[in-house]
């Protein structure tokens, strides 16, 4: 079953307005979270690493202004798109770090995904 | 600088054999990883190989070479629903995933 859920699923809004997207661990403790872009035939791009009780390390080009992630507890997670625009539509998709089962390595479980369009 | 290598589309047919390959170059190697993306989806993850040889899983089955950099997810008896992009990441020293682009696999009746 799922072990990370996201919300909403689907984003309609204006350009111009802010756009606040959940990311949840469910029945575990996520002290790491990854945001991740992925627009149309393209791969995953990770935009930020989310720590929770910590800022997030973004990655290179992603502006930390207009994307405000924040990680208050460990089971949640939130992106904020400020001021979005058209350009900023996009599948904007979660994930968490969980032990892969008989090992001592860690994987990432997604969250379904979020598909913003800005109009 | 790091990067994984896949192809960027395969076509087979139902009930067939496909191997979709990965080569990789990274800082430091800590896992290797295969995960399924259907369209319009998220990716779930499928494999994880960390030492040399093979893994099976059912119908898939993922195999690794550290020494040659390499690896090649294996896909069986082939189902429509197999039809789906396959992403090979690898975590590197710093325990972060570097991504390949993704092979679209496309599978014909």
């Amino acid at each position: 079953g799922a072990v990370v859920s996201q919300h909403p699923s689907w984003v309609i809004c204006k350009s111009g307005t802010s756009v606040k997207i959940e990311c949840r661990s469910l029945d575990f403790q996520a002290t790491t979270m990854f945001w991740y872009r992925q627009f149309p035939k393209q791969s995953l791009m990770l935009m930020a690493t989310s720590n929770e009780g910590s800022k997030a390390t973004y990655e290179q080009g992603v502006e930390k202004d207009k994307f405000l992630i924040n990680h208050a507890s460990l089971t949640l997670s939130t992106l904020t798109v400020t001021s979005a625009h058209p350009e900023d539509s996009s599948f904007y998709i979660c994930s968490a770090k969980l032990p892969l089962a008989g090992g001592p390595q860690e994987t990432q479980y997604f969250g379904p995904g979020t598909r913003l369009l800005v109009l | 600088g790091q990067n994984i290598d896949q192809p960027t589309e395969m076509t087979a047919t139902e009930g067939a054999i496909v191997q979709i390959n990965c080569t990789y170059q990274t800082s430091g190697f800590n896992g290797l990883f295969w995960y399924q993306q259907h369209a319009g989806e998220a990716p779930t993850f499928l494999s994880y190989n960390v030492l040399d040889g093979l893994e099976e899983k059912g119908r898939f089955s993922s195999f690794l070479s550290r020494s040659k950099g390499y690896s090649y997810l294996l896909l069986k008896e082939l189902q429509m629903k197999d039809s789906a992009s396959y992403l090979c990441a690898v975590m590197n020293s710093n325990y972060q995933l570097i991504w390949g682009a993704g092979t679209k696999l496309i599978i014909k009746p």
